[in-house]
């Protein structure tokens, strides 16, 4: 069982549409989630950093921790074409070394 | 957010010269650093973890003596690609290490793309 699990996609949406982005995972020990956005050609870029079960809002995103499932979510209202790119989660343990873990990446196209 | 730098973006080179990548954070310092690469259409690949001022740790299956780190200062980490092959073509992003009370965040840079002929 890979450690995280994220559909690749792609996933293709029209402009205005809520987005429901996805990532499961096995190890207990991670303590802090996060969502990446990365546009073709580009470094991530951070969108939302959690560390624990819940909701988290900023803007039109929201970010969904659900511990006990290992789940969590990252939702996009009123998408826009200018969303349109490749989101990974990304999970790290708690002190000691520092590692990202990335899931494989959502590809997300919004059509206007 | 904190910004990271990368230089150059892109670069194209000869097969068995040596590349040299920058990785600066612009407005903070980073005791630590990391360096991916990043194959089309896959996620990033964790390559080595750099620490100011000792040795970098490098991730199983990476080449030490290929992909030569030195985190010079806090501000600063390089990435040397030895006598580059075609193979070691790919996106190159390093990441720096925020630590703002206690949450702590990774910024990356804009990557480099790497072309070896």
């Amino acid at each position: 069982q890979k450690e995280v699990e994220q559909d690749p996609g792609p996933l293709s949406v029209p402009e205005g549409a809520i987005v429901s982005l996805n990532c499961t995972y096995s190890n207990s020990a991670f303590q802090y989630f996060m969502w990446y956005r990365q546009y073709s050609r580009k470094g991530p870029e951070l969108l939302m950093y959690t560390y624990s079960s819940g909701n988290k809002e900023d803007g039109r995103f929201t970010a969904q921790v659900d511990k006990s499932s290992k789940y969590i979510s990252l939702f996009i209202r009123d998408s826009q074409p200018s969303d349109s790119a490749t989101y990974l989660c990304a999970f790290r343990f708690s002190g000691g070394y520092n590692k990202l873990i990335f899931g494989a990446g959502t590809r997300l196209a919004v059509h206007p | 957010g904190a910004v990271v730098s990368q230089h150059p973006s892109w670069v194209i080179c000869k097969s068995g010269t040596s590349v040299k990548i920058e990785c600066r954070s612009l407005d903070f310092q980073a005791t630590t650093m990391f360096w991916y690469r990043q194959f089309p259409k896959q996620s990033l690949m964790l390559m080595a973890t750099s620490n100011e001022g000792s040795k970098a740790t490098y991730e199983q299956g990476v080449e030490k003596d290929k992909f030569l780190i030195n985190h010079a200062s806090l501000t600063l980490s390089t990435l040397t690609v030895t006598s580059a092959h075609p193979e070691d073509s790919s996106f190159y992003i390093c990441s720096a290490r925020d630590l703002v009370g206690v949450q702590e965040t990774q910024y990356f840079g804009p990557g480099t793309r790497l072309l070896v002929l």
